[in-house]
């Protein structure tokens, strides 16, 4: 079964530090890799999706690698603001026609002024 | 385009009622999901649907039935509710399985008491 773990599990940052959040997988066979943004009370927000083919994903201030043969994947926030306050959850699908989706239990991200 | 959309947003029920949420996507997506998240936990798949008149079990299934009659809409029936069905149920929907991006809805709080 495929486990996903994500270190931190809260992460405190005063604004404007370059941060990174991990994550790890049990199972390297994996089709792709997909971040999430979650805000109390919501749904979630796909933030990337990186393919099992690529090493790195990028949009805006959001940078995202993944390194398969280790089981990992990161993401680094550039300059990180108030407005970045949010859970990010990692979700990696194991490579079926069904798309599943195994989920880490998320960072709880707090960035203060 | 609303995405993904999911009704109601909360709802309290007492053990043994029972009741549907009901997911609409209006991006033409194949696949849809519906998944429960739980404190600690993580997402956790509980029935998918690969097309208009197909579903499938997933990880969580027991206590709940769905059914995919149009493609657009996915519902989720709990037919005797529990205490232990309390959760936040989130539907997702994709293009196809691996390799696409999946989309959340903005989930449904469901208490049972």
């Amino acid at each position: 079964k495929q486990e996903v773990t994500q270190i931190p599990a809260a992460l405190s940052v005063p604004e404007g530090e370059n941060l990174v959040l991990n994550c790890s997988f049990t199972d390297s066979a994996i089709y792709n890799l997909q971040w999430f943004r979650q805000d109390p009370g919501k749904g979630l927000t796909s933030l990337l999706l990186i393919q099992s083919s690529q090493r790195e994903q990028t949009s805006g201030r959001l940078n995202a690698s993944l390194d398969k043969s280790s089981g990992r994947s990161t993401l680094y926030i550039a300059a990180s603001q108030p407005g970045d306050s949010a859970t990010y959850l990692c979700a990696v699908d194991r490579g079926s026609t069904l798309g599943r989706l195994y989920f880490g239990r998320g960072t709880q991200l707090t960035v203060w002024p | 385009n609303a995405g993904v959309t999911q009704t109601p947003k909360f709802r309290v029920l007492k053990t043994g009622q029972s009741m549907t949420l009901l997911c609409a996507q209006d991006m033409n997506h194949e696949y849809m999901y519906w998944y429960r998240q739980d404190p600690g936990m993580g997402l956790r798949l509980i029935h998918y649907s690969v097309g208009e008149g197909t579903t499938a079990k997933g990880e969580v299934p027991d206590g709940y039935n769905v059914s995919r009659l149009k493609k657009q809409n996915f519902l989720l029936g709990l037919e005797s509710a529990a205490p232990s069905q309390t959760s936040v149920y989130f539907c997702a929907s994709s293009y196809s399985g691996s390799y696409n991006e999946q989309f959340f809805g903005p989930g449904t709080r469901l208490t049972v008491l």
